[in-house]
């Protein structure tokens, strides 16, 4: 079984900053997907990035930015020049890249404030 | 119109009282998911299908029943609520092509209050 740890339940960062948000997991299997979901308070769900475990590039999608390092399990996701709307709940997630499944495994989750 | 939309989106109930919650989508995708939120915990998966014949049991299932009674419909069942499954429930669901990159599209959930 895939676990998902993300340490940090709350943070804080001032617009315009930069903000790095953790999270590891563990697994036996080789090959995978990972994610970070932003939840904003109107409780949707918005996939944010996905990171292939087979590609040793990282994941970027404009100002988000993962740094996945698989020897050490690790993908954290940072936000640069942040935003008041990215004031949200940040989940980390897990996905065995297979034929059947498609399931999630999710962290905890991180609260993550933007002040003005 | 929302791709995935779930019914109702708040609901409170007594103890012992048997809920259903409905999610629908108009994605056109065999598998569909349900998913409880705790906080600290993240969403944990309940139930999965994926097409209207195969359902299977996800990480915490006892106390809940599915039924996918057809491919765009999948509904989640609590027979007698209990207070401890007052949580935020979403539904997703998922295309199997491997052009998919897996993703999974939830809709926006449904607040459910076990009194």
């Amino acid at each position: 079984a895939q676990t998902v740890t993300q340490s940090q339940p709350e943070m804080s960062v001032q617009e315009a900053e930069t903000v790095t948000l953790s999270c590891t997991y563990d697994t036996s299997e080789s090959n995978y997907y990972l994610f970070w979901y932003k939840q904003p308070p109107s409780r949707q769900m918005i996939l944010v990035i996905r990171q292939e475990a087979y590609k040793q590039q990282n994941a970027t999608e404009n100002r988000f930015s993962v740094n996945f390092q698989k020897a050490a399990k690790s993908f954290s996701l940072k936000i640069s020049d942040s935003q008041l709307g990215d004031t949200a709940m940040y989940f980390c997630a897990f996905m065995k890249r297979e034929d059947a499944g498609n399931m999630l495994t999710f962290g905890g989750g991180t609260r993550l404030m933007v002040k003005p | 119109d929302a791709d995935v939309t779930q019914t109702p989106r708040n609901r409170i109930t007594k103890t012992g009282k048997r809920i259903m919650l409905e999610c629908s989508q108009t994605k056109g995708h065999d598998r569909m998911y349900w998913y409880r939120q705790d906080p600290g915990l993240g969403l944990r998966l309940i139930y999965y299908s994926f097409d209207v014949k195969d359902i299977n049991k996800g990480e915490i299932s006892d106390g809940y029943s599915v039924s996918r009674q057809a491919q765009a419909k999948f509904s989640l069942s609590l027979e007698s609520a209990i207070p401890n499954q007052t949580a935020l429930y979403f539904c997703a669901t998922s295309d199997a092509s491997p052009s998919s990159y897996n993703e999974q599209f939830f809709g926006p959930g449904t607040r459910l209050t076990v009194l």
